[in-house]
């Protein structure tokens, strides 16, 4: 079974600042995606990047990129110059994903960082 | 519609009672996905569609819990005899499910709000 362990409960950086945070995961798979999540007090899952695994380069969408490190299933994300809406839970997720119908292709989330962005 | 759409937005119930939660996935989205956000955890995998046929129940907790989709679109999830361990926010998603890697987004509603007292 996958696992994903986001060890840093709650995490906060001063506007403008850079903050990463931090998502391990295990599985034997060889074919999956990373995602990271963000969750405002909207209660929405909003995506913020993914990964596919067969991809060395590291994924990045403006000040958003992550660190992913295949052999030490690490996949962090870094938020460069971060803004007050970037105050939110972020969930890192794992999906194995299967390219045939009837494959599930459910995400596996960690339990979240609480990040606070302060002025 | 434009989104996913989750009603009602918040629901408090007495324990025992019957709950009904709806989904309205994004139009076209063949897969829908069930969700459950306890307080302080991440979300846990309730059960999957594909069209009206859910091939993966494996999430839900109980026989307390159903789920079922019609004409491929609205989705019910159904609670008999509510426990207050049942409290958690209910998230639906739909998504393309397979094809390119563009198609493994998930797109979320805001989820409901279930309270039971």
């Amino acid at each position: 079974a996958q696992t994903v362990t986001q060890s840093q409960p709650e995490m906060s950086v001063q506007e403008a600042e850079t903050v990463t945070l931090s998502c391990t995961y295990d599985t034997s798979e060889n074919n999956y995606y990373l995602f990271w999540y963000k969750q405002p007090p909207s209660r929405q899952m909003i995506l913020v990047i993914r990964q596919e695994a067969y991809k060395q380069q590291n994924a990045t969408e403006n000040r958003f990129s992550v660190n992913f490190q295949k052999a030490a299933k690490s996949f962090s994300l870094k938020i460069s110059d971060s803004q007050l809406g970037d105050t939110a839970m972020y969930f890192c997720a794992f999906m194995k994903h299967e390219r045939y119908g009837g494959a599930t292709n459910k995400l596996i989330f960690g339990t979240g960082t609480l990040l606070a962005v302060q002025p | 519609g434009a989104g996913v759409s989750q009603s009602p937005s918040n629901k408090v119930t007495e324990k025992g009672k019957d709950v009904e939660l709806r989904c309205d996935p994004i139009s076209g989205h063949t897969a829908l996905y069930w969700y459950r956000q306890s307080l302080g955890q991440g979300l846990e995998f309730l059960i999957y569609f594909q069209g009206n046929s859910a091939p993966d129940k494996s999430g839900l907790p109980s026989d307390r819990f159903s789920a079922e989709r019609t004409g491929g679109s609205v989705s019910t999830l159904t609670i008999q005899r509510t426990q207050q361990e049942d409290s958690a926010v209910y998230l639906c998603a739909s998504s393309l499910v397979w094809g390119t890697s563009l198609n493994t987004e998930a797109f979320f509603g805001q989820g409901t709000r279930l309270t039971v007292v």
